[in-house]
């Protein structure tokens, strides 16, 4: 099955800092990747996304590169903000569109 | 918010009772999934329904089990329950089973077993 993770469970930055967010994944045939942030008391919501067939992509103060080489992916947040605090989870996608989580990583936004 | 909701939002219930958890999928979605989510983790992959039929389902016992009905609304039954199924609950809804689709997830349902 699909294994996804994350290097570090915890990160701390200062408001206005840009953060970074990796995430490994183990199966060399993942090819749809997607980003999703939780808020306490909230499901999921949807950040950004990525093929295998490109390796960058940026929306609004998100950026998420995607390294096939070595199966890894960030997500970067532009100048970070308090309510960029949050709970960050990479996702592989499979063919038939079931999500498969890695266990995430606590983002605190220090003022 | 993403139009999907859930209820009820938190349930206690005792060890080898049966539950059932409500999922209203957005306007025009056809496809319902839903996840487990345990204290600390990343959500895991229960099942998916696809026009009332299961369409996949991860590694989760037979107890667990789901219906979707024509409106595309869909229940969660989870019989016998175990202390290990105290978690969030999860649904989320896309307009189709297809890569690329774009999840949206409820709020979730928090279920306690005692």
């Amino acid at each position: 099955g699909e294994s996804v993770g994350l290097h570090l469970p915890t990160l701390s930055v200062q408001e206005g800092d840009n953060s970074i967010i990796n995430c490994a994944y183990s199966n060399s045939a993942s090819d749809y990747f997607i980003w999703y942030k939780q808020e306490s008391g909230k499901g999921p919501q949807f950040i950004i996304d990525i093929r295998s067939n490109m390796d960058k992509r940026q929306g609004q103060r998100v950026t998420v590169l995607l390294n096939k080489t070595v199966k890894h992916l960030s997500l970067q947040i532009a100048a970070t903000q308090p309510g960029d605090s949050a709970v960050y989870f990479c996702a592989e996608n499979n063919g038939a569109n079931n999500l498969f989580f890695g266990t995430g990583t606590r983002l605190t936004v220090i003022p | 918010e993403t139009g999907v909701t859930q209820s009820p939002t938190h349930l206690i219930k005792t060890r080898g009772q049966q539950v059932t958890l409500r999922c209203s999928s957005q306007s025009g979605h056809n496809t319902v999934s839903w996840y487990q989510q345990a204290l600390g983790q990343g959500p895991q992959f229960i099942f998916q329904y696809y026009r009332e039929e299961e369409n996949g389902r991860g590694n989760f016992p037979p107890r667990f089990s789901g219906l979707q009905f024509p409106n595309y609304s869909s229940e969660l039954n989870v019989n016998a329950l175990e202390l290990d199924d105290s978690a969030l609950y999860l649904c989320a809804s896309s307009l189709a089973p297809r890569r690329g689709e774009t999840q949206y997830f409820g709020p979730g349902t928090r279920l306690l077993v005692l």
